[in-house]
């Protein structure tokens, strides 16, 4: 069974950094692409960022280029998202999501960033 | 950047259709996918590529893409299925995926 679980999220303060893991299990970790989505609240998913199987390839959201990188280790099934310069519109729910080519077939349950003062 | 266009909620009683549209340019081609969110839950793929649907969903739930326009439709509506609804496409021109702004369906 495919179970992702999202940890690191917590307050901070504006411009300060943050990183998100997601621990995967269940499936061949490096044969599949993994993302990141999150969601603010009251509001719909917004796509953060992909990484191909062998993590060397990434591509990223307008709104969080420069400022977030997306990473893995496959050896330890571990998904990462670094997060600098953290603004309010970041305060969301980020879900790390298994990618079966192109839809999100396996989501975890989240983990919630509040940037806040 | 490529939009996705949802429309406003949808009620409808059970037993009925509920229809949600998915409006892009030229959305047909490209290949739609559709994720049930309940509250406080993760989202959960529904529809893939346009028309299929993952092990365990319901054939009530089916997709069709022509056009502008993508559309999920729920037949023979439960209770359960009171959610909001979202599609989502890959944008191979600007290598990013997007979400359309989603649709609550509510049962009466």
């Amino acid at each position: 069974e495919v179970h992702l679980l999202e940890s690191g999220g917590g307050l901070v303060q504006p411009g300060g950094s943050l990183r998100l893991s997601c621990a995967a299990s269940g499936f061949t970790f490096g044969k599949h692409a993994m993302s990141w989505v999150r969601q603010a609240p009251g509001k719909g998913p917004e796509w953060v960022s992909v990484i191909g199987g062998s993590g060397d390839t990434t591509y990223y959201a307008d709104s969080v280029k420069g400022r977030f990188s997306i990473s893995r280790d496959n050896s330890k099934n571990t998904l990462y998202l670094q997060m600098k310069n953290l603004t309010v519109e970041d305060t969301a729910v980020y879900y790390c999501a298994k990618v079966e080519r192109e839809p999100y077939d396996y989501w975890g349950q989240g983990t919630l960033v509040t940037v806040s003062s | 950047s490529y939009v996705l266009t949802q429309p406003p909620p949808v009620s409808v009683a059970p037993g009925e259709t509920a229809r949600i549209s998915c409006g892009g340019d030229n959305i047909e081609d490209k290949r739609v996918h559709w994720y049930q969110q309940r509250p406080g839950q993760a989202p959960v793929l529904v529809i893939y590529y346009d028309s299929a649907r993952p092990s365990g969903i319901p054939d009530r739930f089916s997709g069709s893409n022509s056009g502008n326009t993508a559309t999920l439709t729920i037949s023979r509506v439960e209770a359960g299925d009171e959610a909001d609804y979202y599609c989502q496409v890959w944008d191979s021109i600007n290598d990013q995926a997007v979400f359309g702004g989603g649709t609550k369906v509510t049962v009466l």
